[in-house]
């Protein structure tokens, strides 16, 4: 059964910078687009970025445009979010999430990671 | 437009029917796909494409789109089907991006 395993909880410093792993276990990770998406404490889901492992292509939304850097490692079934200068509005759980195979571009997520949580605080 | 309206809380009663909408622009263009959250957990895929139901999500859940909006609709109401919905479509700006709604809190009484 394919899963998806996020790194663990994270503590950071206003204006240091995060990286979240997500590793995929069974199935073919590189002919499925990766997407990431966030909640914040009893808010919504927000779309990040995605990264088209295949094509080695990313995507980000323009809310996070040159702070967050989504990348995958093929050869480790691996993908990562970073994400810089962080400020407190940033605390939330961070999912990463396969999406639907037919399109790399469908917004239709058939699997989510279990979460990781970040939290930044001074 | 890159934004998608649903309304902030629902309630049905155990049983009966319930449909929880999703307004954008978007959706005229593409097909909205629907989450399930129960607290603490990650969402769930319940609805996808024009009204396709992933393997193991009841057939009591049923999607449909007209213009700008989409819909979930649940057929008898289950206890445990109380949750947060949540809709996404692709952006229709032509960015790739992709846009979630605000979701819907479900309550069933």
């Amino acid at each position: 059964q394919v899963q998806l395993v996020q790194s663990g909880a994270e503590v950071k410093k206003p204006g240091s910078s995060v990286k979240v792993s997500c590793k995929a276990s069974g199935g073919t990770f590189s002919s499925y687009t990766i997407s990431w998406v966030r909640q914040a404490p009893g808010q919504g889901l927000e779309w990040m970025g995605r990264i088209i492992p295949i094509l080695g292509i990313a995507n980000y939304a323009q809310k996070f445009q040159g702070r967050v850097t989504i990348t995958a490692d093929k050869s480790t079934s691996t993908a990562y979010m970073e994400l810089s200068s962080l400020r407190s509005e940033d605390t939330a759980v961070y999912y990463c999430a396969r999406v639907h195979r037919g399109n790399y571009y469908d917004s239709t997520i058939t699997l989510w990671g279990q979460g990781t949580l970040v939290t930044v605080s001074s | 437009s890159s934004e998608l309206t649903q309304d902030p809380a629902v309630s049905v009663a155990l049983g009966q029917t319930v449909r929880i909408t999703c307004q954008g622009d978007s959706l005229r263009s593409y097909y909205a796909s629907w989450y399930q959250q129960k607290p603490g957990q990650a969402p769930v895929l319940v609805i996808y494409g024009k009204n396709n139901r992933p393997s193991g999500i009841p057939d009591r859940f049923s999607g449909s789109s007209s213009g700008n909006t989409a819909s979930l609709t649940i057929t008898g109401a289950q206890a445990e089907d109380e949750a947060d919905y949540y809709c996404n479509s692709r952006d229709s700006s032509g960015n790739h991006n992709v846009v979630f709604g605000g979701g819907t809190k479900l309550t069933v009484l």
